[in-house]
C-alpha cells in the first residue's frame, strides 16, 4: 500500500526566502506525481503535475522535482511571498486499473511573514 | 475551458438527516469523478470514483453512497447522517485515468 509523508508538517520562514517542501513515498511504481495548494476552508488547486518519465517540471516560482528511484519528491519556491502562505499538498497517481485514484499526503502548512 | 461546481459550500445537519451534495463539471465530457474527503488530522481520503456512467466504485464501506445521474454530474448521498460523516467533501474531476486532477471547491459538513 503506497504511503506518502510530508516534512515538514509547518514551516514558517520570512517573505523573500526560497524553500523547499519534501514529499515522499513508499511505492515507485506510480504514473505521475501532483502537487496542489489549499487555503484555508477552500478547494484544492492544482500546482503542477510531474509525469513518472519526466524529473523536474517548472511554472513561475514554483519547480517541483521528481526521483522515482528514491521515492522523492520536493516542491521548490522562490523568493516566496506572504500570498503563498497556504497548506501544499502532493499526491500520487498509481496509473493503470487505480483510473486516477490520487493517494494523498498529510500536506505542509506554510506560513509567509511580511 | 472546464469548470467544476460543488454545492452547498457548508452544510449542518442532525444526526439521522439525509444528505445530498450535488457536483457538475462543465466543458468536458466523460470525465473521470471523484469524490474525497477531508477529516480534521486524517488527510485526503477517497471515498467513491466513477470512470463513467453506471460506473460507480467505493473506496470505504460507509454510511454514503454515491450516484452519477448524467456524465457531467456526481452526487453524494446519505440516507442517515452520523456524527463521523462531519468533514470537508471536496468533489474532482479528470479527462483520463493518468490526466491531471482538478477539485471543486469543498463542501464543509457539520453533523450534529
Amino acid at each position: 500500500k503506497q504511503e506518502v509523508t510530508q516534512i515538514p508538517a509547518a514551516l514558517s520562514v520570512p517573505e523573500g526566502e526560497n524553500l523547499v517542501l519534501n514529499c515522499s513515498f513508499t511505492d515507485s511504481a506510480i504514473y505521475n506525481l501532483q502537487w496542489f495548494r489549499q487555503d484555508p476552508g477552500k478547494g484544492l488547486t492544482s500546482l503542477l503535475l510531474i509525469q513518472s518519465s519526466q524529473r523536474e517540471q517548472t511554472s513561475g516560482r514554483l519547480n517541483a522535482s521528481l526521483d522515482k528511484s528514491s521515492g522523492r519528491s520536493t516542491l521548490y519556491i522562490a523568493a516566496s511571498q506572504p500570498g503563498d502562505s497556504a497548506t501544499y499538498l502532493c499526491a500520487l497517481n498509481a496509473g493503470g486499473t487505480s483510473y486516477g485514484k490520487l493517494t494523498f499526503g498529510q500536506g505542509t502548512i506554510l506560513t509567509v511573514h511580511p | 475551458s472546464q469548470t467544476i461546481h460543488q454545492w452547498p459550500a457548508t452544510l449542518v445537519q442532525p444526526v439521522g438527516s439525509p444528505l445530498s451534495l450535488e457536483c457538475t463539471v462543465e466543458g468536458t465530457s466523460n470525465p473521470n469523478l471523484y469524490w474525497y474527503r477531508q477529516a480534521a488530522g486524517r488527510g485526503l481520503q477517497l471515498l467513491f470514483y466513477s470512470i463513467g456512467i453506471d460506473q460507480i466504485s467505493s473506496e470505504v464501506p460507509q454510511n454514503l453512497s454515491a450516484s452519477r445521474p448524467q456524465d457531467r454530474q456526481f452526487i453524494l448521498s446519505s440516507k442517515k447522517l452520523l456524527l463521523s460523516d462531519s468533514g470537508f467533501y471536496l468533489c474532482a474531476w479528470s479527462v483520463s485515468s493518468g490526466s491531471e486532477a482538478f477539485f471543486g471547491q469543498g463542501t464543509r459538513l457539520t453533523v450534529v
